[in-house]
């Protein structure tokens, strides 16, 4: 699977918009985009995935850049509740294990 | 309601003793896993299982051992032989396939050796 880069941390005002970049240069024709997103002390969850086209979901919007090399996930109206460790994650999207490989993600800090 | 659990929410164990994490899931996934999480670090996978009496290892096996008697359930054992045991460990399960390959995750275990 191929490898991300993220930010370590970011702030953002309660009721704004969190833009999160992550940069996937290395990524493979066939591999997806998955981000996750983890609050503290519980296990990760699932916002989004796509492979080339924007995806729009209850939670949150993703946009791939045409190259596929990096892609931002954006939260249009952050709350306090968003607050979190979010990982941009590259995978196959297929049976062969479906295994996930976290790198450190971002710090979404969102303040009032 | 469907989910995943894991159980204990903290254990706390002495050095030198075998101690198994437990996880239960009733999704009907056939997909199982096992995590390991160290303070400000990412998730990395300890063991993996695809299907019933199968699993392989994942990238820090080592010190581990799990075992895959039915769909439902993936126990981690936690040996003597890893050598810094303390961790959070989360457990997740998901479909073989499926359009969104989606992991869901339990609650995990937050393990302390004394």
């Amino acid at each position: 699977d191929a490898k991300t880069t993220q930010p370590p941390s970011m702030d953002c005002a309660e009721g704004r918009a969190a833009n999160l970049p992550c940069n996937h240069s290395t990524i493979s024709g066939n591999e997806y985009v998955y981000w996750y997103r983890q609050i503290h002390s519980q296990g990760p969850q699932y916002i989004i995935h796509g492979l080339k086209n924007n995806e729009t979901n209850e939670m949150a919007s993703l946009i791939i850049t045409e190259d596929r090399k990096s892609s931002t996930l954006i939260l249009p109206h952050a709350t306090l509740r968003d607050t979190a460790v979010y990982y941009c994650i590259v995978r196959l999207n297929n049976n062969a294990g479906n295994m996930l490989t976290f790198g450190g993600g971002t710090r979404l800090m969102v303040k009032p | 309601d469907g989910g995943i659990t894991q159980s204990p929410k903290y254990l706390f164990r002495k050095e030198g003793q075998n101690v198994t994490l437990s996880c239960e899931q009733n999704l009907n996934h056939d997909a199982m896993y096992w995590y390991r999480q160290d303070p400000g670090q990412g998730l990395r996978l300890i063991y993996y299982s695809q299907i019933v009496n199968d699993f392989q290892k994942g990238d820090i096996a080592e010190g581990y051992s799990v075992s895959r008697e039915k769909k439902e359930s993936f126990p981690l054992t936690v040996t003597s032989a890893q050598k810094n045991p303390t961790a959070f460990y989360l457990c997740a399960s998901s479909e073989a396939g499926g359009p969104r390959n989606e992991q869901f995750f339990g609650p995990g275990t937050r393990l302390t050796v004394l």
